[in-house]
Formats: structure tokens, sequence, C-alpha cells
């Protein structure tokens, strides 16, 4: 089985510096997806970044970009620029690369608690 | 807006009732997966339809159940509910389109507070 670990709790930042949430994974699967989802406090899972195990090629997004390490089963976050904005629940997520017309299922790890200070 | 559509958005009822919770995918979408979240559990995956057939199931309780019916809309029945119980449900689609760009897209959820 699957297991997605994120060890920070809770985090905060300062407006325009640089945070990094951390993200490490279990799995014997050698195609899946990692994401970022991130949890506002509207409640609403919003997509941030998305990596393909066989791309070694890290993710971005705007100020989003992961730090990929396939053989350490580690996949970080990195936000630049913080803002305000970005204040929420960070979840990396875990999905299995599924085949026959329909995907996997999403593993969570427990979330990480932002906080963008001004 | 994900275009995913959950009802109700809130729902406060008694240990030992039975609710009704509802979602629409995105236009075309195929898959549904029902999420359960908790404060205790975390994120937990239910179950998952395609195409109105049950592909996955994870941490289901057998006191609850979920179909999808032809016009792709999802239903998820809880029952003899428990305090326990109470926890925020997402569903989720994918599937128009590339089918293996792993992304799910969320509803807003249903927020169930069992008294």
């Amino acid at each position: 089985a699957q297991t997605v670990t994120q060890s920070q709790p809770e985090m905060s930042v300062q407006e325009a510096e640089t945070v990094t949430l951390s993200c490490t994974y279990d799995t014997s699967e050698n195609n899946y997806y990692l994401f970022w989802y991130k949890q506002p406090p509207s409640r609403q899972m919003i997509l941030v970044i998305r990596q393909e195990a066989y791309k070694q090629q890290n993710a971005t997004e705007n100020r989003f970009s992961v730090n990929f390490q396939k053989a350490a089963k580690s996949f970080s976050l990195k936000i630049s620029d913080s803002q305000l904005g970005d204040t929420a629940m960070y979840f990396c997520a875990f999905m299995k690369r599924a085949y026959g017309g329909s995907q996997g299922n999403l593993i969570f790890g427990k979330g990480t608690k932002l906080s963008v200070k001004p | 807006d994900s275009g995913v559509t959950q009802t109700p958005k809130h729902l406060i009822t008694a240990t030992g009732q039975r609710v009704t919770l509802r979602c629409s995918p995105r236009s075309g979408d195929l898959s549904v997966y029902w999420y359960q979240q908790s404060l205790d559990q975390g994120l937990q995956f239910l179950i998952q339809y395609y195409n109105g057939e049950e592909r996955a199931k994870g941490n289901i309780l057998e006191r609850f159940s979920a179909q999808q019916f032809p016009d792709l809309h999802s239903e998820l029945n809880l029952s003899s509910l428990e305090l326990g119980d109470s926890a925020l449900y997402f569903c989720a689609s994918s599937g128009r389109g590339d089918p293996y760009t792993g992304e799910l897209f969320f509803g807003e959820g249903s927020r169930l507070t069992v008294l």
C-alpha cells in the first residue's frame, strides 16, 4: 500500500519570502503522479502543481516549484515570493497511474498548515 | 469554479439517521470519487465510480453506500449515523479528454454534522 507523509504540521513564512514544504511517500509502483493541493479556509481543494514520475524535470507553476527525488521518494514544494493568499492547508498526494479508461484514486498526506504573515 | 457541484453544502442531523449527499461531476467526466475529511483521519478515499460501475473502494464503512447514475451524477448514502461520521465529504471527478493527467477536480464539499 502507498503512504504519504508530511512531517511539518504547521509552518509560517513572511510575505515575499520563500518556504519549502516537505513530503515523502512510499510505493513499489514505478508509474505514478504526485500532486500538491491547496485548501484555503473556503475549504475548496485546489490543484497547485503536478508531477509525473517518469519525468525527471521538476514541475514549475509560476511561484510554485517542486523538488522531485524519485530514488529518495521525496517531493517537496517550494513557494517563492509568498503572498497572503497562499495561507492554506497544503496536501501532498500520490496517485498510481491506472490503465483501462479511468484514473486511480488520490492518497493524501495529513497536510501542512501554512500561514503567510504580513 | 471546478465545475463539480455538491449538495447540500451543510447538513445537520441526529445519530441513527440517514442522509444522502449528491454530486454532479464536470460535464463529460466519467469518474466520480468520494472522499471524507475529518480532523483525526485526514482526507480518506471512500469509493470511485467510472461510467456507472464501481471501480475502486477505499475505507468506506458498510453503513455507507454510493452509486453513479446513467446521467453520471453520484450519490453517497450514509446510514445509522454516528457522531464520528461528522466530517467534510468531498466529491471529485475526472476523465474528460485525456484521462491520464491524474488531475481530479473537487467540489466544495458537504459539511455533515451529526449531533
